[in-house]
């Protein structure tokens, strides 16, 4: 039972340099959400995506794009990568309901952006 | 603008100590407060509050919510060196989809 995966785990890029992100969860769940984690800043969302075919801005997605690719994938997109966008980022997926309403994390990337 | 704040922001106590970790938050249309703990990866999932006065327990750890006041309280008793941890909470509105996180409160436990 996989949950949610997240790959790479690590990556650095050069300033100006692209890449995604990808993630993938198992569960069946309709939402899936990025954040980027700092330093005493906590969680803050990039995007989210409440159904396949649907995404959203969260507080930080300037510099970033997603793709909601089907019910399972979610990806995060750096055009133009800045050394401000050096951070950890985390994929979640959402399991819905009045008792529950819980979110799944993957276990991380570490982007260094040189 | 919703908002999260945890206190204290860091915390080192001795295995055996029980701790009270803070939470206070602002929200549009109140739905839920959750705590997650984060060791060295991921977030975990401890609970999930909705509803004021009543706890929740798990172990040796309980949490309960007071809606009135907009605040929760993280209580862990008999500290262990595996509750070392970034303890989250995080909000979410009506509508379900949108979770504010706070800053974390990183506990330290020394043997």
């Amino acid at each position: 039972n996989a949950g949610v995966t997240q790959t790479p785990k690590f990556q650095v890029l050069k300033t100006g340099q692209s890449m995604t992100l990808q993630c993938a969860q198992d569960m069946n769940h309709n939402s899936m959400y990025w954040y980027r984690q700092d330093p005493g800043m906590g969680l803050r969302l990039i995007y989210y995506s409440a159904s396949e075919g649907t995404t959203d801005k969260g507080e930080v997605p300037n510099g970033y794009n997603v793709s909601r690719l089907n019910k399972r994938e979610f990806s995060l997109r750096l055009e133009s990568a800045a050394p401000s966008q050096t951070s950890v980022y985390f994929c979640a997926s959402l399991e819905p309901g009045v008792a529950k309403n819980i979110q799944y994390f993957g276990a991380g990337t570490r982007l260094s952006v040189l | 603008e919703d908002k999260v704040v945890q206190s204290p922001l860091s915390l080192v106590v001795h295995e055996g100590d029980t701790v009270t970790l803070n939470c206070s938050y602002e929200v549009t249309n109140f739905r839920s407060l959750l705590w997650y703990k984060q060791e060295k990866k991921a977030p975990t999932f401890l609970f999930m509050l909705t509803s004021s006065g009543i706890e929740k327990k798990s172990g040796r750890l309980s949490s309960i919510l007071d809606k009135k006041e907009l605040f929760s309280i993280l209580n862990i008793t008999a500290t262990q060196t595996g509750d070392s941890a970034v303890y989250l909470c995080a909000v979410t509105d009506n509508y379900g989809q949108n979770f504010v996180f706070g800053p974390g409160t990183r506990l330290s436990v020394l043997p």
